[in-house]
């Protein structure tokens, strides 16, 4: 186990709705990234967070937002959401966020369905 | 051109027999390496990080050739549970962001 933690586990959403999910670090981490994963896929890059502050993003439009709290807990919010949204969605927890050397590990997902 | 490439298999191999994956990146300026595996349905997990002089962990060894821009990963003596996608990653230093391949997966039968 390795201490990264994810709510809820699944989800079901219809499109143009809103959606919340949760991300508990790993004790000691201090950096958060997102993930999304579809089907046969690896996990694209959604963004990071490092003390609080989005520290890089990859493709993905404004309606993926997030934030960080003082403990680095984590969430992601996606506005108006599309079919296309559905994936796994994974969180993932390392300890600094300068280098780009270190590991980083990964809560078990929350599954989002968009119908 | 993506920034890793995996052959996405399966690779169906028999027990005991040693199977090798490789992966090449696009960014010559990547700076950190690693092997992930994935079960069915859960989340990735570190195998091991990969080094420039390669590195041994029981029946894996991981190699990295940065002139040809690929990392391998050797699995001996395969076992029925070592059956998995395996994810090859790659970081290129901009803010621990992560690069994944599509993931090779791996069917170890009896």
């Amino acid at each position: 186990e390795t201490g990264v933690t994810q709510s809820p586990t699944h989800l079901i959403k219809t499109r143009g709705q809103q959606v919340t999910l949760r991300c508990s670090s790993q004790s000691g981490h201090n950096t958060v990234s997102w993930y999304q994963q579809a089907l046969g896929q690896g996990p694209q890059f959604i963004f990071q967070y490092y003390r609080e502050e989005e520290n890089g993003r990859g493709n993905f439009p404004p309606r993926f937002s997030g934030l960080q709290f003082p403990n680095y807990s984590s969430e992601l919010n996606v506005n108006a959401l599309e079919l296309d949204d559905s994936a796994l969605y994974l969180c993932a927890s390392s300890s600094d966020a300068a280098g780009g050397y270190n590991e980083q590990f990964f809560g078990p997902g929350t599954r989002l369905t968009v119908l | 051109r993506k920034e890793v490439e995996q052959d996405p298999g399966p690779f169906n191999v028999p027990e005991g027999a040693t199977v090798a994956f490789n992966c090449t990146y696009s960014n010559s300026a990547s700076q950190s390496f690693f092997w992930y595996r994935q079960d069915c349905r859960k989340e990735p997990k570190l195998l091991m990080s990969v080094y420039s002089s390669g590195n041994e962990d029981g029946r894996f060894t991981a190699q990295l050739n940065r002139a040809s821009q690929y990392i391998s990963l050797l699995i001996r003596d395969s076992k029925l549970s070592d059956s998995a996608t395996y994810l090859c990653v790659v970081n290129r230093g901009d803010f621990n962001k992560f690069y994944f391949g599509s993931g090779t997966k791996l069917n170890v039968k009896p």
